[in-house]
């Protein structure tokens, strides 16, 4: 089974730009969630996806959006650029929605760079 | 809202040997999920073991143990028979456990664990 993928590995911008990750969760799951992480802040929660709805959303300014398609792929987007957001954007996918513990698993991560 | 602490940025130990990491949270809720996370330098992050708070019983992984004390707050991870593959930053962490809600983790800023031959 193909775990979860992330696209592109490595991203670099400049400041103003807009960028968009995408997530491929594992076959069959329906919950995204996406992480930053940074050295300063750590891992901080962005939002979470579960069957095309947005079920939890972290305390992130508005640039950063998300969405999920009705295959479970997530894209997050981040509008106007800044040098803070340079992070590793990590993704994390599981069954979700079952009255049972759901194991996350996460993806490699994609590293944004902002110039 | 739940907080996780770490506060051994850097921990070292010689192959073979045991180690102990330390983590305390604060929460105000009765039932929830504790997690071991280790993120070794290519990224993947991959989970270590899994305690719920309402068990009493220590949850056991092979050669990784917790010490979980619900009152005192405190879940430290017990690494025994250290291998050079458990170099790696190992993260701390909280979910809620309310069944078919949000599964948001909340972390600890980590260890980063060194393992000397």
């Amino acid at each position: 089974k193909a775990g979860v993928t992330q696209t592109p590995r490595y991203l670099i911008k400049t400041r103003g730009q807009q960028v968009t990750l995408s997530c491929s969760p594992i076959s069959g799951h329906r919950s995204v969630s996406w992480y930053q992480q940074t050295p300063g802040q750590g891992l901080q929660f962005l939002f979470e996806y579960f069957s095309e709805t947005q079920r939890n959303k972290g305390n992130f300014p508005g640039r950063f959006s998300g969405r999920q398609f009705s295959n479970s792929r997530s894209e997050m987007n981040v509008s106007t650029l800044e040098l803070g957001d340079s992070a590793l954007y990590l993704c994390a996918s599981s069954l979700g929605g079952t009255a049972f513990y759901n194991e996350q698993f996460f993806g490699p991560g994609t590293r944004l760079t902002v110039l | 809202a739940q907080t996780v602490t770490q506060s051994q940025p850097e921990m070292s130990v010689q192959e073979a040997e045991t180690v102990t990491l330390s983590c305390t949270y604060d929460t105000s809720e009765s039932d929830y999920y504790l997690f071991w996370y280790k993120q070794p330098p290519s990224r993947q992050m991959i989970l270590v073991i899994r305690q719920e708070a309402y068990k009493q019983q220590n949850a056991t992984e092979n050669r990784f143990s917790v010490n979980f004390q619900k009152a005192a707050k405190s879940f430290s991870l017990k690494i025994s028979d250290s291998q050079l593959g458990d170099a790696a930053m190992y993260f701390c962490a909280y979910r809620s456990a309310f069944l078919g809600g949000s599964e948001k983790l909340v972390f600890g800023k980590g260890t980063k664990l060194t393992v000397n031959p």
